[in-house]
């Protein structure tokens, strides 16, 4: 079966440290998504891809960079962890919709917990 | 700026009653509209989608409505179970963004 996965689901870093958090899909879906989830404001759009070589920045991308090599895979890098960037992570995966910013049913990994000491 | 709103208040419902969870927004106009459900410690699953020329949209047990003159959706659950409760999550696409509420949690009481 088709699903999408995200490793580490826990990790703990420290300040100033650059940690990359994956995500692989087996949907062959084009658009692929990075989301923040923190109490009190939902989840926030980080950065999003509508294909391969494409990046786009969402709500809350300061501190945050993704690339897209591939269909299957968007690997989240915090280029120097602060803080406030300890959250739950989430990503997920689309289909393209029938215009290339139209998001159908999101596919979500199963998180992944960031502290940041 | 940009808003969207869920029932702030946790929600409970007796079992076998119909619950109806609301999203407002301002400052959008949203092309579509998302449901989510959450469970704890888990990602978020997809429920339903309405389009901004839609009026409503049902699923089994679920129905969603879209008022783009109110900017609400709300979204009901008729037949409740205790199986439904959970957080449910409305978003909303609009340009090239996509935004989620907070959430709402639904508890059914058996």
């Amino acid at each position: 079966d088709a699903e999408i996965t995200q490793s580490p689901r826990h990790k703990i870093t420290e300040t100033g440290r650059q940690v990359t958090l994956a995500c692989h899909q087996t949907w062959n879906h084009n658009n692929m998504f990075w989301y923040r989830q923190d109490l009190g404001h939902g989840l926030r759009l980080i950065h999003y891809s509508y294909g391969v070589q494409d990046t786009n920045k969402g709500e809350v991308s300061d501190g945050y960079s993704v690339s897209r090599s591939n269909t299957e895979d968007l690997p989240l890098t915090l280029e120097s962890a602060a803080s406030s960037q300890t959250s739950v992570y989430f990503c997920a995966s689309s289909e393209q919709g029938a215009w290339v910013s139209e998001i159908n049913e999101q596919f979500f990994g199963p998180g992944t917990r960031l502290t940041v000491l | 700026s940009q808003k969207i709103e869920q029932n702030s208040e946790a929600l409970n419902i007796q079992e076998g009653k119909t619950a109806t969870l609301t999203c407002n927004y301002t400052n959008y106009s949203p092309a579509y509209l998302q449901w989510y459900r959450q469970d704890p410690g888990r990602g978020p699953v997809f429920l339903l989608l309405i389009r901004e020329n839609e009026k409503e949209k049902r699923k089994e047990r679920l129905k969603v409505t879209f008022d783009t003159t109110l900017k609400q959706s709300l979204f009901h659950i008729t037949a409740s179970q205790p199986a439904d409760s959970a957080t449910y999550l409305c978003a909303l696409g609009a340009g090239n963004q996509f935004y989620f509420g907070t959430g709402t949690s639904l508890t059914v009481i058996p």
